[in-house]
């Protein structure tokens, strides 16, 4: 059965540095999600990208944020100047065309800032 | 914005036994769909079973079923002869039919399952 993957599973960085997380949706979905899930709480909405751009945001998602479809495949979540609060379980997410396709979830990747 | 809510930080079961996860929700659509996800230990999202909104039959699988009641915004989660495996943080989630919209989701109940 098809999944999500993401790469790297734990990322460990220092304050103010950027970093990339990788995923890699479901080959035939055609919306791509970012999550995110702090420690203890619950998961909570990023972004939508649909048609090679953001189709939702929320006011987590600053301008410290962006992401990207670089290829076919991929889908990235880069950070800008990290902040220690940015420490988190990142969870992509993919879905179909139409709003009945449920969407999957990748394992997550562990952010911790330093 | 649509809001979840789970009322129940904590539940726990004996082995075998039946319990209920409670869900309710807020909001104005008409069309919209729910889902519990189970996260264990390692913290991935497994979906466990979906409901669209506008089929008054509840949702099965397995071992696992919803009481669905549209008029009342609830959405609880019933888990049939536990086990141990199902010891897991439980998130209900709800989302719009339009396409590519977001999920919403609770706050999560924590499952425990007694030997």
């Amino acid at each position: 059965e098809p999944e999500v993957t993401q790469t790297p599973s734990h990322q460990v960085t220092q304050m103010g540095q950027e970093v990339i997380l990788r995923c890699v949706p479901i080959s035939n979905h055609l919306y791509f999600y970012w999550y995110r899930q702090i420690l203890g709480q619950k998961v909570e909405f990023l972004v939508s990208f649909y048609n090679n751009e953001i189709s939702e945001k929320s006011e987590i998602f600053d301008d410290q944020f962006s992401v990207e479809r670089p290829d076919g495949s991929n889908f990235t979540l880069k950070i800008r100047s990290t902040k220690l609060e940015d420490s988190a379980m990142y969870f992509c997410a993919s879905g179909g065309l139409a709003g009945t396709d449920t969407q999957y979830f990748g394992p997550g990747t562990r952010l911790t800032v330093l | 914005a649509q809001t979840v809510t789970q009322s129940q930080p904590e539940m726990s079961v004996q082995e075998a036994e039946t319990v209920t996860l409670s869900c309710t929700y807020d909001t104005s659509e008409s069309d919209y769909y729910l889902f519990w996800y189970k996260q264990p230990p390692s913290r991935q999202m497994i979906l466990v079973i979906r409901q669209e909104a506008y089929k008054q039959q509840n949702a099965t699988e397995n071992r696992f079923s919803v009481n669905f009641q549209k008029a009342a915004k609830s959405f609880s989660l019933k888990i049939s002869d536990s086990q141990l495996g199902d010891a897991a943080m439980y998130f209900c989630a709800y989302r719009s039919a339009k396409p590519g919209n977001q999920f919403y989701f609770g706050t999560g109940t924590s499952l425990t399952v007694i030997p």
